[in-house]
């Protein structure tokens, strides 16, 4: 039963377009949401996080928006940058804080 | 140190061997936890520490896994009799205090078990 669900495995962009990656969820008791951004042979490595209690926060070219009603939320990356290419884990916890629960991953791969 | 360090990388052992993987947190970070990542899947919570004490295991598959935290900092991760199955990145994470949402991650442990 997976409860934090990224349906696309992989996602290709043209440097400089936006990067749309999304996430949806079961579990209503999550209200603190993550994105994780990994690096081959690197540990994944915080990007931006957004509480229940918002729909949309913001860090310079990364923000995050979601939607509680429909257990979504999504990160956009504009403009894209090569550098950009990595797997994006969403995550997502709930009541105890310590227990992420990761989506699969999205590999996004930003073409130069 | 500056980052969370996990040792070894890369850890080759045969089937039913005893293996140990170690964590050393950021300094001055009180919890810890051990995540498992499975090839095609995302980390998945083992154990989490608060202190030397293990506040939650309940990620931890069966009784062939064991994880310490004999003094609050260094943790290590411990498997019995391992099993194909037990292949998979290991990683540890810390955060600065209890609770906290935003875990740092170490590059993790790779085990491969043939």
């Amino acid at each position: 039963d997976q409860q934090v669900k990224q349906n696309s495995p992989s996602l290709s962009v043209q440097e400089g377009r936006i990067s749309i990656l999304n996430c949806d969820y079961t579990n209503s008791m999550f209200d603190y949401f993550l994105w994780y951004k990994k690096y081959p042979a690197e540990g994944p490595t915080f990007l931006i996080s957004i509480s229940s209690i918002k729909d949309k926060n913001e860090d310079g070219r990364f923000t995050v928006f979601l939607n509680k009603s429909a257990k979504h939320l999504s990160l956009h990356i504009v403009p894209s940058q090569p550098g950009d290419s990595a797997v994006y884990f969403c995550a997502a916890s709930g009541g105890s804080n310590y227990k992420l629960t990761f989506g699969k991953g999205t590999l996004l791969t930003v073409n130069p | 140190g500056a980052g969370v360090s996990q040792t070894p990388s890369n850890k080759v052992t045969e089937k039913g061997k005893y293996v140990e993987l170690r964590c050393d947190p950021i300094s001055g970070h009180t919890a810890l936890y051990w995540y498992r990542q499975s090839l095609g899947q995302g980390p998945e919570f083992l154990i989490y520490f608060q202190g030397t004490g293990a506040a939650d295991d309940s990620g931890l598959p069966n009784d062939r896994f064991f994880a310490v935290r004999p003094e609050g900092s260094v943790s290590t991760l411990k498997i019995q009799r391992t099993e194909r199955g037990d292949s998979a990145v290991y990683l540890c994470a810390s955060s600065q205090m209890a609770g906290a949402n935003v875990l740092t991650f170490g590059a993790g442990s790779r085990l491969t078990v043939l």
